[in-house]
């Protein structure tokens, strides 16, 4: 069946520094993507919706200057943390679906951890 | 509006009982729902959906209710194994001016042995 991969599955860096996270639909072209981010013990929270080769739409309380998405081909879509803080560590989990629009694909979820 | 993440509510059943797991969704417009199940430190998979315009769907060993005169769904799992055990989000589908995925809130399910 249609997979989701995320890499890379964990990540731990400096506060300050940037992390770029990848999301690939692996045997569909995902014309939409999705970012979520899930605290512990918490509900997935909607991020970011990107279409391929156009701005991501980003949800309300969001900063687009903090979480950078690129959708840059119809496998390929990347959430850059910029300049990360101790508060962005948190579980990112992407999807995806192809032209049907259903069932949703997820990934396995990154987990980042800011020191 | 959107749910927003409270400390997730925990099921614990026998294995070998039935369980229902509820869920309350908030957008009376969304036309399709959907049930996840999510494994510790993995992403959400796909369990079972249900368009607004059923109000019973089974599949192997599950079953969701829809009603949508209260805005409820539920999830029944018949005979609860062990391999049951992780957190159950329902979503609902909002198409608006675009797609939209919303998560609920989430239970965890644990079954004892």
């Amino acid at each position: 069946g249609a997979v989701v991969s995320q890499h890379p599955s964990w990540v731990i860096c400096k506060s300050g520094t940037s992390v770029k996270i990848e999301c690939r639909s692996l045997d569909f072209q995902a014309t939409t993507m999705f970012w979520y981010r899930q605290f512990p013990k918490q509900s997935l929270m909607l991020m970011a919706t990107s279409n391929e080769g156009s701005k991501a739409t980003y949800e309300q309380g969001v900063e687009k200057d903090k979480f950078l998405i690129n959708h840059a081909s119809l496998t390929l879509s990347t959430l850059t943390v910029t300049s990360a803080h101790p508060e962005d560590s948190s579980f990112y989990i992407c999807s995806a679906i192809g032209r049907s629009n259903q069932p949703q694909h997820f990934g396995d979820g990154t987990r980042l951890s800011i020191l | 509006g959107e749910s927003v993440g409270l400390h997730l509510p925990t099921l614990s059943v026998q294995e070998g009982d039935n369980s229902i797991i509820n869920c309350a969704y908030s957008n009376s417009a969304s036309d399709y729902f959907i049930w996840y199940k999510q494994e510790s430190g993995k992403g959400p998979q796909f369990i079972i959906d249900i368009r607004s315009n059923m109000d019973k769907r089974q599949g192997q060993r599950v079953t969701v209710l829809l009603n949508k005169t209260v805005k409820h769904l539920s999830l029944q799992i018949a005979a609860t194994q062990p391999g049951d055990s992780a957190v159950y989000f329902c979503a609902e589908i909002l198409m608006d001016s675009s797609y939209k995925l919303i998560f609920g809130s989430g239970t965890r399910l644990l079954v004892r042995p």
